[in-house]
Protein backbone atom coordinates (compact mmCIF):
# COMPACT_ATOMS: atom_id res chain seq x y z
CA UNK A 1 0.00 0.00 0.00
CA UNK A 2 1.18 3.47 -0.77
CA UNK A 3 1.83 5.58 2.08
CA UNK A 4 2.78 9.10 2.63
CA UNK A 5 5.04 10.12 5.51
CA UNK A 6 6.10 13.75 6.80
CA UNK A 7 8.40 13.65 9.61
CA UNK A 8 8.57 17.10 10.99
CA UNK A 9 5.24 18.02 12.72
CA UNK A 10 6.42 21.31 13.06
CA UNK A 11 9.30 23.24 11.49
CA UNK A 12 10.36 27.28 11.91
CA UNK A 13 11.79 30.22 10.10
CA UNK A 14 12.73 33.46 10.06
CA UNK A 15 11.60 35.59 7.76
CA UNK A 16 13.05 35.90 4.16
CA UNK A 17 15.05 33.20 5.55
CA UNK A 18 14.94 29.85 3.51
CA UNK A 19 13.05 26.39 4.85
CA UNK A 20 12.96 22.72 3.62
CA UNK A 21 9.92 20.62 4.48
CA UNK A 22 10.08 16.91 4.08
CA UNK A 23 8.06 14.30 2.37
CA UNK A 24 8.93 10.98 1.43
CA UNK A 25 6.45 8.06 0.06
CA UNK A 26 6.62 4.32 -0.32
CA UNK A 27 5.12 2.96 -3.62
CA UNK A 28 6.41 0.07 -6.28
CA UNK A 29 4.48 2.36 -9.00
CA UNK A 30 6.24 4.57 -11.31
CA UNK A 31 3.75 6.60 -13.14
CA UNK A 32 1.97 8.48 -10.12
CA UNK A 33 2.14 12.48 -9.31
CA UNK A 34 3.20 14.04 -6.04
CA UNK A 35 1.93 17.19 -4.46
CA UNK A 36 2.34 20.25 -1.77
CA UNK A 37 -1.31 22.19 -0.24
CA UNK A 38 -1.17 25.35 1.99
CA UNK A 39 -3.75 24.96 4.52
CA UNK A 40 -3.75 28.49 6.48
CA UNK A 41 -5.15 29.51 9.38
CA UNK A 42 -8.84 30.30 7.30
CA UNK A 43 -8.17 26.34 6.98
CA UNK A 44 -8.53 26.83 3.16
CA UNK A 45 -6.71 24.36 0.96
CA UNK A 46 -4.53 25.57 -1.14
CA UNK A 47 -2.17 24.10 -4.34
CA UNK A 48 1.17 25.01 -4.17
CA UNK A 49 3.00 22.92 -6.66
CA UNK A 50 2.86 19.93 -8.55
CA UNK A 51 5.59 17.31 -9.87
CA UNK A 52 4.85 14.47 -12.43
CA UNK A 53 7.17 11.16 -11.77
CA UNK A 54 7.46 11.31 -15.35
CA UNK A 55 9.45 14.49 -15.15
CA UNK A 56 13.01 14.55 -14.50
CA UNK A 57 12.82 18.22 -13.64
CA UNK A 58 12.32 19.73 -10.59
CA UNK A 59 8.97 21.84 -10.41
CA UNK A 60 9.27 25.32 -9.53
CA UNK A 61 6.61 27.95 -8.68
CA UNK A 62 7.85 31.20 -7.94
CA UNK A 63 9.59 30.91 -4.37
CA UNK A 64 8.17 27.40 -4.04
CA UNK A 65 10.35 24.65 -5.41
CA UNK A 66 10.89 21.10 -4.70
CA UNK A 67 13.62 18.81 -4.53
CA UNK A 68 12.44 15.24 -5.96
CA UNK A 69 14.59 12.00 -5.92
CA UNK A 70 13.05 9.57 -7.24
CA UNK A 71 14.60 6.24 -6.56
CA UNK A 72 14.97 7.57 -2.56
CA UNK A 73 11.25 8.36 -2.88
CA UNK A 74 11.92 12.01 -1.49
CA UNK A 75 9.40 15.32 -2.55
CA UNK A 76 11.24 17.82 -0.25
CA UNK A 77 9.20 21.70 -0.67
CA UNK A 78 11.57 24.39 -0.25
CA UNK A 79 10.46 27.99 0.58
CA UNK A 80 13.09 31.08 -0.37
CA UNK A 81 12.59 34.34 0.99
CA UNK A 82 10.35 32.89 3.60
CA UNK A 83 7.15 35.63 4.01
CA UNK A 84 4.59 36.09 7.33
CA UNK A 85 1.70 34.37 4.79
CA UNK A 86 3.66 31.33 4.68
CA UNK A 87 2.75 30.23 7.87
CA UNK A 88 0.45 27.52 7.42
CA UNK A 89 0.02 23.20 7.63
CA UNK A 90 1.77 21.58 4.74
CA UNK A 91 0.68 18.76 3.28
CA UNK A 92 2.28 16.62 0.95
CA UNK A 93 -0.07 14.33 -1.15
CA UNK A 94 0.38 11.47 -2.96
CA UNK A 95 -1.87 9.99 -5.98
CA UNK A 96 -1.04 6.85 -8.92
CA UNK A 97 -2.13 8.31 -12.44
CA UNK A 98 -5.18 6.99 -13.97
CA UNK A 99 -8.09 8.53 -14.24
CA UNK A 100 -11.37 7.92 -11.74
CA UNK A 101 -9.35 5.54 -10.60
CA UNK A 102 -7.30 6.24 -7.39
CA UNK A 103 -7.48 8.22 -4.40
CA UNK A 104 -4.91 10.75 -3.11
CA UNK A 105 -2.85 9.29 0.06
CA UNK A 106 -1.97 12.45 2.19
CA UNK A 107 0.87 13.14 4.65
CA UNK A 108 0.06 13.89 7.98
CA UNK A 109 1.35 17.53 7.68
CA UNK A 110 3.79 20.00 9.05
CA UNK A 111 3.22 23.14 10.65
CA UNK A 112 5.35 25.81 9.56
CA UNK A 113 6.29 28.76 11.87
CA UNK A 114 7.26 31.95 10.49
CA UNK A 115 9.26 34.41 12.71
CA UNK A 116 9.11 38.03 12.15
CA UNK B 1 -10.65 31.23 -5.59
CA UNK B 2 -10.77 27.49 -6.72
CA UNK B 3 -13.76 27.07 -8.58
CA UNK B 4 -15.23 24.92 -6.14
CA UNK B 5 -17.86 25.64 -3.96
CA UNK B 6 -19.39 24.04 -0.97
CA UNK B 7 -22.74 24.65 1.01
CA UNK B 8 -23.50 25.68 3.79
CA UNK B 9 -20.45 27.13 4.93
CA UNK B 10 -21.35 26.51 8.79
CA UNK B 11 -23.97 24.10 9.80
CA UNK B 12 -25.01 23.86 13.50
CA UNK B 13 -26.87 21.34 14.57
CA UNK B 14 -28.13 18.37 17.53
CA UNK B 15 -27.13 15.27 18.11
CA UNK B 16 -29.35 12.30 16.49
CA UNK B 17 -30.16 14.89 13.42
CA UNK B 18 -29.26 14.52 9.76
CA UNK B 19 -27.76 16.90 7.28
CA UNK B 20 -26.90 17.47 3.75
CA UNK B 21 -23.75 19.10 2.23
CA UNK B 22 -23.61 20.15 -1.35
CA UNK B 23 -20.64 20.42 -3.42
CA UNK B 24 -20.45 21.97 -7.15
CA UNK B 25 -17.58 21.36 -8.56
CA UNK B 26 -15.06 22.90 -10.96
CA UNK B 27 -16.37 23.30 -14.44
CA UNK B 28 -14.81 20.13 -16.44
CA UNK B 29 -13.82 18.13 -14.05
CA UNK B 30 -15.49 14.71 -13.85
CA UNK B 31 -14.11 13.43 -10.06
CA UNK B 32 -15.42 14.98 -6.76
CA UNK B 33 -13.64 13.60 -3.44
CA UNK B 34 -14.85 14.33 0.25
CA UNK B 35 -12.56 15.13 3.34
CA UNK B 36 -13.09 14.88 6.71
CA UNK B 37 -11.07 17.24 9.18
CA UNK B 38 -11.34 17.67 12.69
CA UNK B 39 -9.83 20.29 14.41
CA UNK B 40 -5.79 20.47 14.02
CA UNK B 41 -5.70 16.78 12.25
CA UNK B 42 -5.29 15.67 8.89
CA UNK B 43 -7.30 15.19 6.22
CA UNK B 44 -9.75 11.85 6.38
CA UNK B 45 -10.66 11.02 2.75
CA UNK B 46 -14.16 9.35 2.95
CA UNK B 47 -15.25 8.90 -0.61
CA UNK B 48 -14.62 9.54 -4.43
CA UNK B 49 -17.18 9.94 -7.31
CA UNK B 50 -16.16 9.87 -10.82
CA UNK B 51 -18.82 10.54 -13.11
CA UNK B 52 -21.75 10.03 -11.39
CA UNK B 53 -20.23 6.79 -10.36
CA UNK B 54 -18.30 5.90 -6.30
CA UNK B 55 -14.93 4.77 -7.43
CA UNK B 56 -13.62 4.71 -4.31
CA UNK B 57 -14.01 4.70 -0.70
CA UNK B 58 -12.30 5.22 2.50
CA UNK B 59 -13.13 5.62 6.75
CA UNK B 60 -16.94 6.62 5.83
CA UNK B 61 -19.45 5.71 8.57
CA UNK B 62 -22.39 3.78 7.44
CA UNK B 63 -24.09 6.28 8.53
CA UNK B 64 -23.00 8.41 5.97
CA UNK B 65 -23.71 8.72 2.56
CA UNK B 66 -22.83 10.36 -0.93
CA UNK B 67 -23.86 10.44 -4.30
CA UNK B 68 -22.55 12.19 -7.87
CA UNK B 69 -25.68 13.70 -10.08
CA UNK B 70 -25.41 13.80 -13.42
CA UNK B 71 -24.76 18.14 -13.52
CA UNK B 72 -21.57 16.26 -11.38
CA UNK B 73 -22.41 18.18 -8.16
CA UNK B 74 -22.21 15.80 -5.06
CA UNK B 75 -24.03 15.62 -2.00
CA UNK B 76 -22.92 14.03 1.51
CA UNK B 77 -25.11 12.74 4.02
CA UNK B 78 -24.56 12.46 7.77
CA UNK B 79 -27.45 11.19 9.76
CA UNK B 80 -27.80 10.39 13.16
CA UNK B 81 -25.27 12.85 14.25
CA UNK B 82 -22.89 12.70 17.33
CA UNK B 83 -20.83 15.32 18.41
CA UNK B 84 -17.42 13.35 17.04
CA UNK B 85 -18.76 14.41 13.59
CA UNK B 86 -18.26 17.85 14.18
CA UNK B 87 -15.57 18.75 11.99
CA UNK B 88 -15.14 20.69 8.66
CA UNK B 89 -16.15 18.82 5.46
CA UNK B 90 -13.92 19.24 2.09
CA UNK B 91 -14.97 18.61 -1.18
CA UNK B 92 -12.76 18.37 -3.91
CA UNK B 93 -12.63 18.36 -7.44
CA UNK B 94 -10.01 16.89 -10.60
CA UNK B 95 -10.48 16.80 -14.14
CA UNK B 96 -8.09 14.07 -14.06
CA UNK B 97 -6.32 11.87 -17.47
CA UNK B 98 -4.30 14.46 -19.58
CA UNK B 99 -6.22 17.10 -18.27
CA UNK B 100 -3.81 16.67 -14.96
CA UNK B 101 -4.46 15.08 -11.53
CA UNK B 102 -4.72 18.77 -9.11
CA UNK B 103 -7.04 18.57 -6.59
CA UNK B 104 -8.96 21.47 -6.07
CA UNK B 105 -10.58 22.02 -2.75
CA UNK B 106 -13.69 24.14 -1.68
CA UNK B 107 -13.78 26.19 1.45
CA UNK B 108 -14.97 23.64 3.33
CA UNK B 109 -18.55 23.09 5.37
CA UNK B 110 -18.17 23.83 9.20
CA UNK B 111 -20.35 21.09 10.79
CA UNK B 112 -21.14 21.52 14.61
CA UNK B 113 -23.13 19.01 16.41
CA UNK B 114 -24.36 19.89 19.81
Amino acid sequence: AQTVTQSQPEMSVQEAETVTLSCTYDTSESDYYLFWYKQPPSRQMILVIRQEAYKQQNATENRFSVNFQKAAKSFSLKISDSQLGDAAMYFCAYRLSGAGTYKYIFGTGTRLKVLA
Amino acid sequence: DSGVTQTPKHLITATGQRVTLRCSPRSGDLSVYWYQQSLDQGLQFLIQYYNGEERAKGNILERFSAQQFPDLHSELNLSSLELGDSALYFCASSVEGTGGYEQYFGPGTRLTVT
